[in-house]
């Protein structure tokens, strides 16, 4: 592993289903974060994490979930998918805490149907 | 709620040209900026960062100026090759994870 890998790399989901978006770095970042981007609208924050154990929520957390057990795993959770989910997903680390280079990952294409 | 506006949503320029992309940003106090590149079906990669305190950065054709009195951002490529083409994206930043914000995204294409 080299930098921030994603899985799964596109997903069609039926609405009310419930999805895990997985993320993994090996660079030892201190911070994570999940974004998502939609056309026109730039990338938006959902949650971050300053450090293991310890994450927050971002400019749109309605309907997400994170979880930070360990330093390299920052697993993005949609209990139940909505259409409005439709997007594409990036996470990405940083080694100082909202300071500094963001790596991203490749993203996951989430279709909510 | 801060807002980050970049000049246009497409720029087309001859090769060799130099490239100028604009951030504006209101209600605001970033402590940094940063400008990323993104290609179609890809992550964002980093390119520069500068602080409120810095009113200019170079790294080879590329440089980025910081007006905190403007609220802007200018980011020029100098000697704009086909290559440069590509979305690029402003962020800033108080220092807290939970007041990152990006602009929409300037996409650049170079005409050869």
């Amino acid at each position: 592993i080299a930098g921030i890998t994603q899985a799964p790399t596109s997903q069609i989901l039926a609405a009310g289903r419930r999805m895990t978006l997985r993320c993994t770095q090996d660079m030892r970042h201190n911070a994570m974060y999940w974004y998502r981007q939609d056309l026109g609208l730039g990338l938006r924050l959902i949650h971050y994490s300053n450090t293991a154990g310890t994450t927050g929520k971002g400019e749109v957390p309605d309907g997400y979930s994170v979880s930070r057990a360990n330093t390299d795993d920052f697993p993005l959770t949609l209990a139940s998918a909505v259409p409005s989910q439709t997007s594409v997903y990036f996470c990405a680390s940083s080694e100082g805490q909202g300071i500094g280079e963001q790596f991203f990952g490749p993203g996951t294409r989430l279709t909510v149907l | 709620s801060q807002k980050i506006e970049q000049n246009s949503e497409a720029l087309n320029i001859q090769e060799g040209k130099t490239a100028t992309l604009t951030c504006n940003y209101t209600n605001y106090s970033p402590a940094y900026l940063q400008w990323y590149r993104q290609d179609p079906g890809r992550g964002p990669v980093f390119l520069l960062l500068i602080r409120e305190n810095e009113k200019e950065k170079r790294k080879e054709r590329l440089k980025v100026t910081f007006d905190t009195t403007l609220k802007q951002s200018l980011f020029h490529i100098t000697a704009s090759q086909p290559a440069d083409s590509a979305t690029y994206l402003c962020e800033i930043s108080s220092g807290s994870a939970r007041q990152l914000t990006f602009g929409s995204g300037t996409q650049l294409t170079v005409l050869p």
